[in-house]
């Protein structure tokens, strides 16, 4: 039972244009959720959070956006660029501990 | 600071052997994590720790085993290697105030059992 859900493998934008990355999850108890950025043979490493009692949050050129209602949420990257090419992974919290659970990942390609 | 670091990076084992990962971190962080990673599937938990001398299981925690004797080590063991457990396995710390969700990874140790 995958609980947050990344339904596009992967996505390709040109240099300069917005990329959007989507994110569904079924629990209603998740009530935070982060954008992790992963390079190959390394770590994740944090982009971008939001709280549920937000529906938008920015950061730069990264922009988060959340619909409790549709339990959906949007990575948004503005403008795109060659070195953001990586694999994009969202997770959401809601249990005790900081516990994360993680979505399967979306391989994003930037092209010059 | 060195954040989250792992060891060793790269492990080949034969079927039936044992071996440990060390997750060392010295951010002072409460909790640990111990996830592996495999195509398709995301990062799964496989034990979480919420300090000094305790451990509890995440999500996939069969053929696992942790111990966290030290606040700045996390181990994760395996007893008895099996192929499925060929994957990436990454190791993550996080403060325990709950006002940040944050997880700091290390690089990961790819482990293949043949």
């Amino acid at each position: 039972d995958q609980q947050v859900k990344q339904n596009s493998p992967s996505l390709s934008v040109q240099e300069g244009r917005i990329s959007i990355l989507n994110c569904d999850y079924t629990n209603s108890m998740f009530d935070y959720f982060l954008w992790y950025k992963k390079y190959p043979a390394e770590g994740p490493t944090f982009l971008i959070s939001i709280s549920s009692i937000k529906d938008k949050n920015e950061d730069g050129r990264f922009t988060v956006f959340l619909n409790k209602s549709a339990k959906h949420l949007s990575l948004h990257i503005v403008p795109s660029q060659p070195g953001d090419s990586a694999v994009y992974f969202c997770a959401a919290s809601g249990t005790s501990y900081g516990k994360l659970t993680f979505g399967q990942g979306t391989i994003l390609t930037v092209h010059p | 600071n060195a954040g989250v670091t792992q060891t060793p990076k790269f492990r080949v084992l034969k079927t039936g052997q044992s071996m440990t990962l060390l997750c060392a971190q010295d951010m002072n962080h409460e909790y640990m994590y111990w996830y592996r990673q495999d195509p398709g599937m995301g990062l799964r938990l496989i034990h979480y720790s919420v300090g000094e001398g305790t451990t509890a299981k995440g999500e996939v925690p069969d053929g696992y085993n942790v111990s966290r004797l030290k606040k700045q080590n996390f181990l994760l063991g395996l007893e008895s290697a099996a192929p499925s457990q060929t994957s990436v396995y990454f190791c993550a710390s996080s403060y325990s105030n709950g006002l940040s969700y944050e997880q700091y990874f290390g690089p990961g140790t790819r482990l293949t059992v043949t």
